[in-house]
């Protein structure tokens, strides 16, 4: 139990271009997500806090109109990147606040983004 | 303000070795505690956690931890080391303030080399 799934696992996409990745929990629900932005050989970095039925909470220094975040059901948040630049390449990872009894964090699998 | 501080970026093991992984920490609140680990272009993966309940920690793949509060330490540990146990392995303290409750905090990594 507590799958997260992220789609899609790589894209590749033009400079100026928007990249739309979503995230899901598949067998709980989840009023917290997080996303997460990883530089090769780095740590991750968390970019915000996407709840619910309510606006992202953006980590300081984190682009609030550049990485657009929507959290429209309990089992799916969106991040999108907008006019992508090659800088925004990176490896994008979300994460689901458990369901009760789980103090942990379930994580999906990662989008490789790559600008050209 | 929560932290965790990872010794050493690499380490390099033999098969059959042990595995001896440092994470200190620093928390205003008794903490909780992870650890994860990263197979190349994926997610994390839960290896342990601590949660106020035992001081030592068993997990997956052989793995365990011990929280030591007078060290401030959650070193991760594997008597025997296995090919398959390369990877990047991540601690994280949970941040527990009202505003940041459930966001974690990663140490820096530590990539896990091991050897015939």
């Amino acid at each position: 139990g507590a799958v997260v799934s992220q789609h899609p696992s790589w894209v590749i996409c033009k400079s100026g271009t928007s990249v739309k990745i979503e995230c899901r929990s598949l067998d709980f629900q989840a009023t917290t997500m997080f996303w997460y932005r990883q530089f090769p050989k780095q740590s991750l970095m968390l970019m915000a806090t996407s709840n619910e039925g309510s606006k992202a909470t953006y980590e300081q220094g984190v682009e609030k109109d550049k990485f657009l975040i929507n959290h429209a059901s309990l089992t799916l948040s969106t991040l999108t990147v907008t006019s992508a630049h090659p800088e925004d390449s990176s490896f994008y990872i979300c994460s689901a606040r458990g369901p009760p009894g789980h103090s942990e964090q379930f994580f999906g699998p990662g989008t490789r983004l790559t600008v050209l | 303000a929560q932290s965790v501080t990872q010794l050493g970026s690499h380490v390099s093991v033999s098969e059959g070795a042990l595995v001896l992984l440092r994470c200190n920490y620093s928390s205003s609140v008794p903490p909780y505690l992870f650890w994860y680990v990263q197979y190349p272009n994926q997610g994390l993966q839960l290896l342990l956690k601590y949660t106020s309940a035992a001081t030592l920690v068993k997990g997956i793949n052989g793995f365990e931890a011990e929280f030591k509060k007078s060290e401030t330490s959650f070193h991760l540990t594997k008597p025997s080391a296995h090919m398959s146990d390369a990877a990047e392995y991540f601690c994280a303290v949970r941040l527990g303030t009202t505003d940041s409750w459930g966001k974690l905090q990663f140490g820096a990594g530590t990539q896990v080399v091991v050897t015939p």
